[in-house]
């Protein structure tokens, strides 16, 4: 049982490159999340999916797109890449308990 | 809106020595409280969860109570280990598919 996965771990791009980061989970959860670490600001929510086949917007949507691709997996995918993007990114999924995520290593994204 | 507010960091602490990491909310109604925690290189794990006024969770050592008078939720350790060294995330659930909203994030540093 793996949880939740992500890839890559580590990525550096050039402003303006595109590129698309992965997720999956084995839990069967339903719902799945993308999130950005910055330093002194917490995570912010940029996409979710309450289900297969649907996705909204969190607090920070400009700039990205996500497919939830199956149950398993949610992908997120930086277009055009900008400076500003550089940050950790964080997978989660969720069963139907209140409060409980549970969260993917990470990738560490450079924009330069 | 839903906010979250945390102690800034870092804390840093010697061995068996008290903590007290402090949190505040602001929301409309008596959401679920939650303290997660980032191990560095990691995702965030749950650590505790209270759902209602006057509960107190509880796991690992660390203890807080939901104080809907002062719109607190601190997290407390008695006898803090080099190993409780990490992030410490203050979170609400605020509503639609398990969202939560996160606090900064506070730093822990334990020396022996």
């Amino acid at each position: 049982n793996a949880g939740v996965t992500q890839t890559p771990k580590f990525q550096v791009l050039k402003t303006g490159q595109s590129m698309t980061l992965q997720c999956a989970q084995d839990m069967n959860h339903n719902s799945m999340y993308w999130y950005r670490q910055d330093p002194g600001m917490g995570l912010r929510l940029i996409y979710y999916s309450a289900s297969e086949g649907t996705t909204d917007k969190g607090e920070v949507p400009n700039g990205y797109n996500v497919s939830r691709l199956n149950k398993r997996e949610f992908s997120l995918r930086l277009e055009s890449a900008a400076p500003s993007q550089t940050s950790v990114y964080f997978c989660a999924s969720s069963p139907k308990v209140i409060g409980e995520q549970y969260f993917g290593p990470g990738t560490r994204l450079t924009v330069t | 809106g839903n906010s979250v507010t945390q102690m800034e960091g870092p804390v840093t602490l010697s061995e068996e020595a008290f903590l007290t990491i402090n949190c505040t909310y602001t929301a409309t109604g008596y959401p679920s409280l939650f303290w997660y925690v980032q191990y560095p290189g990691e995702g965030l794990q749950l650590l505790l969860k209270a759902t209602k006024a006057d509960d107190k969770g509880s796991n690992k050592g660390f203890e807080a109570t939901y104080r809907k008078e002062t719109t607190s939720f601190h997290l407390e350790k008695g006898s803090v280990q080099v190993s409780d060294s990490a992030v410490y995330f203050c979170a609400l659930f605020s509503g639609g598919y398990n969202k939560l909203i996160f606090g900064a994030g506070t730093r822990l540093a334990v020396h022996p």
